[in-house]
């Protein structure tokens, strides 16, 4: 079973209108971290966010905002007022430890935005 | 601070080739990964480093894919003979761990190492 699920593999949307990129994860671990990254054309992946199992409080940095949901088993993503420089693919990770109590990091497999001008 | 490094930025080989990446990682920093990313696809980890020891390698291809990290620093990947399913970007990756076991810790990406097998 998919461990990430990222439903929207490609978005649309015209500049300034606000979307919002979901990401529902399944895990057993009681602590466990999530990540968003950001792929531009040039393929580095670019470090967003991070938020742990325990603080469910949202977070807004500019014009991007987290919503964390435990309950749902979500974290989706939001940008209001989209740009033409927000074009990338987005993608959404889970953090847990693996059997040797290591970090493993599973990636989902990305909702590529393209914002129209 | 430097990034991760990468070289060579991309790749063309010819099926049954062998190739080789390297990988320096941020300063400091003692995990090492290497993820594959396929066309359309996430990230997938191949191998992860802590220090020059290996912790997952649990995904990679052992028959034609193996990679080392000799003295805890830089790091190289070679497949041999590849594939032409092989055709990926591979991204290193690395964090700072400030304990031995976090599951927290943020992973910083390299460019990634375009590779084409025809």
């Amino acid at each position: 079973a998919q461990k990430v699920t990222q439903a929207q593999t490609e978005i649309s949307v015209v500049e300034k209108e606000d979307v919002t990129l979901d990401c529902v994860y399944e895990t057993r671990d009681t602590t466990y971290y999530l990540f968003w990254y950001k792929q531009p054309p040039s393929g580095e992946l670019v470090f967003l966010i991070r938020r742990n199992s325990f603080d469910e409080q949202n977070e807004i940095s500019g014009r991007y905002s987290w919503n964390f949901q435990k309950s749902t088993s979500s974290f989706n993503f939001t940008i209001t007022a989209s740009q033409v420089v927000d074009s990338a693919v987005y993608f959404c990770a889970l953090s847990e430890p693996n059997s040797g109590g290591y970090q493993k990091v599973t990636f989902g497999i990305g909702t590529k935005l393209q914002v129209i001008p | 601070e430097a990034g991760v490094a990468q070289s060579p930025r991309y790749k063309i080989i010819e099926k049954r080739q062998s190739v080789a990446f390297w990988c320096n990682p941020i300063s400091g920093h003692a995990t090492l990964y290497w993820y594959q990313q396929i066309l359309g696809q996430g990230p997938k980890l191949l191998i992860q480093f802590q220090n020059n020891g290996v912790v997952d390698d649990s995904q990679l291809p052992k028959d034609r894919f193996s990679a080392e990290r000799l003295k805890g620093v830089d790091s190289t990947l070679k497949i041999q003979p590849a594939k032409l399913e092989d055709s990926a970007v591979y991204l290193c990756a690395s964090s700072l761990v400030v304990t031995g076991k976090d599951a927290g810790n943020t992973i910083y990406f390299g460019e990634g190492s375009w590779l084409t097998v025809v």
